[in-house]
């Protein structure tokens, strides 16, 4: 069972186009973790947030706690953007998150 | 360069075979995690460790064991591994103080393939 559930799994965008990555969990959380996977397998942190918005760069993250929603967001994309973003949330207070399966972002030049 | 290592980078291993991943962060975070990724699943946490002396279990514990005899490393064993236990294999640490700013770093995987 997978409490984490994002959309779209595959997405593919022309460079310049503004991506918008969705991800909705079912139960009560305190805190969402959005990362991103290179096509080599390196996970990167993106961001962790448990309110409101956070902003680095072109990437914006936002997330609604009473509508269990989360977005990712990349302005002006980059071919180098391509990656697979995956949305991560933790349930209390330890540190085990539960991940969702991902989507693979293509930014085509 | 601050961040973590694995050894090693991949192995094919015979079922039955004993096995230590290995992983060592510099960074003095400390929880430190194992999750295994496979293909269409979510990450899952194997085990993880809060600070140093400390372990706990995670979503797929079974067939794995870890420990954390001190900050740095954190090995994880399979005692006799089985063709399930093919995935590939993250190591992750975080510093619970500055969790909300950092978020976790991850060591770039270990790809296992059990025969």
């Amino acid at each position: 069972k997978n409490e984490v559930e994002q959309s779209p799994q595959n997405l593919t965008a022309q460079e310049g186009e503004f991506i918008t990555i969705n991800c909705s969990y079912s139960v009560g959380i305190s805190a969402l973790h959005w990362l991103q996977q290179h096509p080599g397998g390196g996970i990167v942190s993106l961001f962790m947030l448990s309110s409101g918005k956070k902003k680095h760069g072109r990437l914006i993250a936002t997330i609604n706690i009473q509508e269990k929603h989360s977005s990712l967001h990349i302005t002006a994309s980059h071919p180098r953007d391509s990656a697979v973003y995956i949305c991560a949330v933790r349930q209390g207070t330890g540190n085990q998150f539960y991940f969702g399966t991902g989507t693979s972002l293509t930014v085509i030049p | 360069i601050a961040g973590i290592t694995q050894a090693p980078t991949s192995q094919i291993l015979a079922a039955g075979r004993r096995m230590t991943l290995r992983c060592t962060q510099d960074m003095r975070h400390n929880a430190m995690y194992w999750y295994r990724q496979d293909l269409g699943l979510g990450l899952r946490l194997i085990h993880y460790s809060n600070t140093a002396g400390t372990t706990g279990k995670g979503e797929v514990p079974d067939g794995y064991s870890v420990s954390r005899a001190n900050t740095d490393d954190f090995p994880l064993t399979l005692a006799s591994a089985v063709p399930s236990q093919t995935s590939v294999y993250f190591c992750a640490s975080s510093d619970s103080v500055l969790l909300f700013d950092y978020g976790y770093t991850f060591g770039s995987g270990t790809r296992l393939t059990v025969v």
